[in-house]
């Protein structure tokens, strides 16, 4: 089946620090796998995706993540955390199985606290 | 510039009554999409429409019924709405047949069912 996992609701960093916001999957096939943000009241933006290619992805507003196929792991990170950093984070991944026509599934969501 | 555009951001109304959500994107893509995010903010897809053919159906009520016009709009009409129903809606579009699409999601519809 195909699934994400987040395995943290809340991360808590303190602003300066790096961040880093946990997300494993499971997929059958290549794993086509994305970084939404949700801020108060809005809905999800696009932050970055990994589709085939450097295992480093760079995305918005700083946001980079690494894909560890060993792992089956694609982690949110950003060197230097800023308190507007604070919001809901989703990983998602592809569902490939409907003749290959979009549909995200996605993880549980992660809140990420900055503080001052 | 509005990209996916719902209607109306908030929704309250009564058991039993009926009510539709508009959605309308005007970034060209061929795929639209409705998600239900529950009170945990937990996302599930509801529909998927590819160019007005309706593609993903998900195990959802028949009381919730989407309509696509055109490739620009996925309206969601929901019959005799039930408490269960409270919960965020959010449109969302995309190119359909590109993987490396992502999705432009609207603000969302807050429906409280009371």
């Amino acid at each position: 089946a195909q699934s994400v996992a987040q395995p943290e609701d809340q991360v808590n960093v303190a602003e300066g620090n790096p961040l880093t916001v946990k997300c494993t999957y499971s997929v059958s096939g290549n794993p086509y796998l994305f970084w939404y943000v949700q801020y108060p009241n809005r809905g999800l933006q696009f932050l970055l995706k990994y589709i085939t290619g450097d295992n480093l992805v760079k995305g918005s507003y700083g946001f980079e993540a690494e894909f560890n196929k060993s792992q089956t792991s694609f982690h949110l990170k950003k060197p230097s955390a800023l308190v507007s950093d604070s919001a809901l984070y989703f990983c998602a991944v592809r569902d490939m199985r409907n003749g290959g026509y979009n549909k995200l599934i996605f993880g549980a969501g992660t809140r990420l606290a900055v503080h001052p | 510039d509005t990209a996916v555009s719902q209607t109306p951001k908030y929704l309250v109304t009564q058991m039993g009554n009926d009510k539709s959500i508009k959605c309308e994107q005007n970034l060209g893509h061929d795929t639209m999409y409705w998600y239900k995010q529950d009170s945990k903010k937990f996302l599930k897809i509801m529909f998927s429409y590819n160019n007005k053919e309706l593609i993903i159906n998900e195990t959802v009520p028949n009381r919730f019924s989407p309509k696509s016009p055109d490739k620009a709009h996925l309206n969601l009409h929901i019959n005799s709405l039930e408490l269960g129903d409270s919960a965020v809606y959010f449109c969302a579009s995309s190119h359909g047949g590109r993987i490396n699409s992502p999705l432009h999601f609207g603000n969302g519809t807050r429906l409280t069912v009371t």
